[in-house]
């Protein structure tokens, strides 16, 4: 089966800064990439997401890139502010229509003020 | 529009005894997904329901089931709870369970078993 791979575990950084969260994945199937957040007390929130025939996407502060070759995805926030502070969940599935998601084992970011 | 929501939120249960979980989605949703997120293990896929016929298992013993009713409710079961058990259920829903369409996650219903 798939097998996501999360990097770093933990992040701080600075209000205003960037943060660039990294995953890789096994399946060369796999074709559909969306990222997560969670605040404490939540369900996961689709915060973006990127498609096998897209190279990078963007909505305002928030971007993603895939490297199809490489099998890895980024996730990259600009302008960091505090209720961004959260843990953020990359995931992969193979199939086509199906959300029968692998996830990443998560990223804990925090913004300092 | 209300969100999913998931019934009960929290639960406290024994090794040994069974416990079932409910997952109202929201309105006109068909599809309906149930993760375990735990420390260590993460996010795992349990099943996936759509139209009360599950399309999707993950890897997870027989003890973890689960059912549709026609209005798209869903319940879990996990018989024979285990300590290994305790988690954060969550449930999540989308129109039509296709990747086009959003998967909204309901807040979780906590288990712990002693």
């Amino acid at each position: 089966g798939e097998n996501v791979e999360q990097h770093p575990s933990t992040l701080s950084v600075q209000e205003g800064d960037s943060a660039v969260i990294k995953c890789t994945y096994s399946d060369s199937a796999s074709n559909y990439f969306p990222w997560y957040k969670q605040e404490l007390g939540k369900g996961p929130q689709l915060i973006i997401d990127i498609r096998s025939n897209v190279g990078e996407k963007k909505d305002q502060r928030i971007a993603v890139t895939l490297n199809k070759t490489a099998k890895h995805f980024s996730l990259h926030i600009t302008e960091t502010q505090p209720e961004d502070s959260a843990v953020y969940f990359c995931a992969a599935t193979p199939r086509s229509n199906d959300y029968k998601l692998s996830f990443g084992a998560g990223t804990t970011v925090t913004v300092r003020a | 529009k209300a969100g999913v929501t998931q019934t009960p939120r929290y639960l406290i249960k024994t090794r040994g005894q069974q416990v079932t979980l409910s997952c109202s989605p929201i309105s006109g949703h068909r599809s309906v997904s149930w993760y375990q997120q735990t420390p260590g293990q993460g996010l795992q896929f349990l099943f996936e329901y759509f139209s009360e016929t599950q399309r999707n298992k993950g890897n997870f013993p027989g003890r973890f089931s689960g059912r549709q009713f026609s209005n798209s409710r869903s319940e879990m079961n996990v018989s024979t709870l285990e300590l290994g058990d305790s988690a954060l259920y969550l449930c999540a829903s989308s129109a039509r369970g296709v990747l086009t369409d959003t998967q909204y996650f309901g807040p979780g219903t906590r288990l712990t078993v002693l």
